[in-house]
């Protein structure tokens, strides 16, 4: 089974700088797909960032960036220019690839969270 | 494009009764997952629905159930409901296995 580590429970930045919220998983697998979601105090999840494995390649949308480590099963987000909206839970998430014979289920495998806050 | 959608919002029961919560899936998307989310924990994958039938299913007793209907909309089951069921419960639709799942506001169920 496979296990997702969100080390930080909080972090705290000042307004339009930087902050890097971290996550670890273990897994056996080779192809799966990585996933940052962000849940503000209305509660609804929302994608933040999705990232493949078979890519080499950082996924990067606007403020928000990856630092994906296959090798070290680390896969922080770093958000840039932090604002006062982006105060939220943060939550790393783990998909298995699909199975060639299309069976199974594909469900997400969560961290605990980050709660961030921003500091205006 | 219509989001997922959820419903209840908010709802009490207690201990010993049953529950059933309800989801609409995103336009276009075939595939259901439930979640449970503990306070200050990250969601649990409860199952998945695909062409009507449960298709996998996490660490949750067979007192969680549900079903997923032809217009993909789904529902969620509970019997016996038990204090520690009290959560925030989350549906997902998505593609299956194509693409990423996107999630309603969510129903929060209480036990008392």
């Amino acid at each position: 089974a496979q296990t997702v580590t969100q080390s930080q429970p909080e972090m705290s930045v000042q307004e339009a700088e930087t902050v890097t919220l971290s996550c670890t998983y273990d897994t056996s697998e080779s192809d799966y797909y990585l996933f940052w979601y962000k849940q503000p105090p209305s509660r609804q999840m929302i994608l933040v960032i999705r990232q493949e494995a078979y890519k080499q390649q950082n996924a990067t949308e606007n403020r928000f960036s990856v630092n994906f480590q296959k090798a070290a099963k680390s896969f922080s987000l770093k958000i840039s220019d932090s604002q006062l909206g982006d105060a939220a839970m943060y939550f790393c998430a783990y998909r298995s690839a699909p199975p060639l014979s299309g069976g199974g289920a594909d469900g997400l495998t969560f961290g605990k969270g980050t709660h961030l806050i921003i500091q205006p | 494009e219509t989001g997922v959608t959820q419903s209840p919002t908010h709802l009490i029961k207690t201990r010993g009764q049953q529950v059933t919560l309800r989801c609409s899936s995103q336009s276009g998307h075939n595939t259901v997952s439930w979640y449970q989310q503990a306070l200050g924990q990250g969601p649990q994958f409860i199952f998945q629905y695909y062409r009507e039938e449960e298709n996998g299913r996490g660490n949750f007793p067979p007192r969680f159930s549900g079903l997923q209907f032809p217009n993909y909309s789904s529902e969620l089951n509970v019997n016996a409901l038990e204090l520690d069921d009290s959560a925030l419960y989350l549906c997902a639709s998505s593609l299956r296995f194509m693409g990423t799942q996107y999630f309603g506001p969510g129903t929060r169920l209480t036990v008392l």
